[in-house]
């Protein structure tokens, strides 16, 4: 089945430093990308998606590249802030068979920026 | 706008005891679904429900239900809460169109934190 898998966290980084997280997937068909935020005590939000080979979806500063030739989607973001501080999610959306589609996300990176 | 509106907040149940747990969204989408959250586990799929009228198992259906009321809503019952389900609880929706529809995003609720004793 599909599957998505991040870098494990957690992350601590200083103010204005550069921030990557991986993230890899396995998934028959042509899948969607997307990375979700998730602030303290609050749902998920869409940081930004991608939709097919070579896109680059962007938000807030915030990058990331579909590499359908290395199955990847890495967040980037040049200079992080102390409210970028978050748990952040991968996700694939495919499809599931009988007219649904289902999203499978990876288990999450927990960001933390110190001032 | 509200967008997904999950109650309650927040429960705390005692092992045996039965709850329904509540959504509602108002952006008219076809799709809603249930999710539970646990440390180091990611969001896991609970059941869905591509279009009103019909309801699907997901990866982790067992000891719950489901009801789509509406369009509108889409419920989550315990009938007997076990330890096992103390978790926090997330809502989505989406609209699921004939185009393209692997693009659209999910949107989620605040969520429902339930603990079980």
């Amino acid at each position: 089945g599909d599957s998505v898998t991040q870098m494990e966290g957690p992350v601590t980084l200083s103010e204005e430093a550069f921030l990557t997280i991986n993230c890899t997937y396995t998934a028959t068909g042509y899948p969607s990308l997307f990375w979700y935020v998730q602030y303290p005590g609050e749902g998920l939000q869409l940081l930004l998606k991608a939709t097919k080979a070579d896109d680059k979806g962007s938000n807030k500063g915030f990058e990331a590249t579909y590499r359908k030739e290395t199955t990847s989607f890495h967040l980037e973001k040049g200079s992080v802030q102390v409210s970028d501080s978050a748990v952040y999610f991968c996700a694939l959306s495919a499809y599931s068979g009988a007219g649904s589609y289902q999203l499978t996300f990876g288990k999450g990176t927990k960001l933390s920026v110190i001032p | 706008n509200a967008g997904v509106t999950q109650t309650p907040k927040f429960q705390v149940l005692k092992t045996g005891q039965s709850m329904t747990l509540q959504c509602a969204q108002d952006m008219n989408h076809n799709s809603m679904y249930w999710y539970r959250q646990d440390p180091g586990m990611g969001l896991r799929l609970i059941y869905y429900s591509a279009s009103e009228g019909t309801t699907d198992k997901g990866e982790v259906p067992n000891g719950y239900n489901v009801s789509r009321l509406n369009k509108r809503e889409f419920s989550l019952r315990l009938e007997s809460a076990a330890p096992s389900q103390t978790s926090v609880y997330f809502c989505a929706s989406s609209e699921i169109g004939l185009v393209e529809p692997t693009r659209q995003p999910q949107h989620f609720g605040d969520g429902t934190r339930l603990s079980i004793l």
